[in-house]
């Protein structure tokens, strides 16, 4: 089924370690974001692609990094964890780079303790 | 710069009561303007689009040009209602990224 997938679902880990937050998409999407967002609270974009090898910080500054080796991977990197990274992570992925709504995955609730 | 304002947090009506949502964007062009929900541990999903104007769920939204707004309204709200709603825009240049609303919360009371 075409969707987006996002693992893990929850991360608990300790100060210092290094995570990979995983995002794949079956929709042949050409852009993808990452965003923050607190529970309930407002979406941040971190990071988006408009494709293959193209990587862009957005517009809230995050230490994390990111790359598009592939179409349908997106993956979100942070190589130190601190507990100011708690948070959930949502991938998100666009139909097209001019038009199109976003679909998003079911994100990553990551602790950091 | 664009900007998505809703200015409500947090709104509580009664079941069978009306609803609206309140949303107004800044933005020079024509953009396309986009509603989505949260429902509590679900995954934030489009419940509707300007360009389709259909009702989904109940809901409809008009985009209203000369007041910029795209309020979402539903005649008689449910339970099932209670969510996190955000307003989106799209601005038509190329590239350009989704700009989202801080959100509100529609609690439906019994």
């Amino acid at each position: 089924e075409a969707d987006i997938y996002q693992t893990p679902r929850y991360l608990v880990i300790g100060t210092g370690k290094k995570i990979t937050l995983e995002c794949s998409q079956t929709m042949g999407h050409d852009k993808m974001y990452w965003y923050q967002q607190d529970p309930g609270m407002e979406l941040h974009l971190i990071h988006y692609s408009y494709g293959v090898n193209s990587t862009e910080k957005g517009d809230l500054s995050s230490e994390s990094t990111v790359s598009r080796i592939r179409t349908e991977h997106f993956p979100l990197t942070l190589e130190s964890a601190r507990p100011s990274h708690t948070s959930q992570y949502l991938c998100a992925s666009s139909e097209s780079v001019v038009r199109g709504a976003e679909t998003f995955g079911s994100g990553t609730r990551l602790t950091v303790v | 710069a664009q900007r998505v304002t809703q200015p409500e947090k947090l709104l509580s009506v009664f079941k069978g009561a009306p609803v609206e949502l309140k949303c107004n964007y800044s933005y020079s062009g024509s953009p396309e303007l986009f509603w989505y929900v949260q429902y509590s541990r679900q995954r934030l999903q489009l419940l509707l689009r300007h360009i389709s104007r259909e009702s989904i769920k109940g809901f409809t939204a008009d985009l209203n040009k000369g007041e910029t707004s795209f309020h979402l309204k539903k005649p008689f709200a449910q339970e099932e209602d209670s969510a996190m709603y955000y307003c989106a825009l799209r601005p038509v240049n190329y590239g350009q990224n989704f700009v989202f609303g801080p959100g509100t919360r529609l609690s439906v009371l019994p």
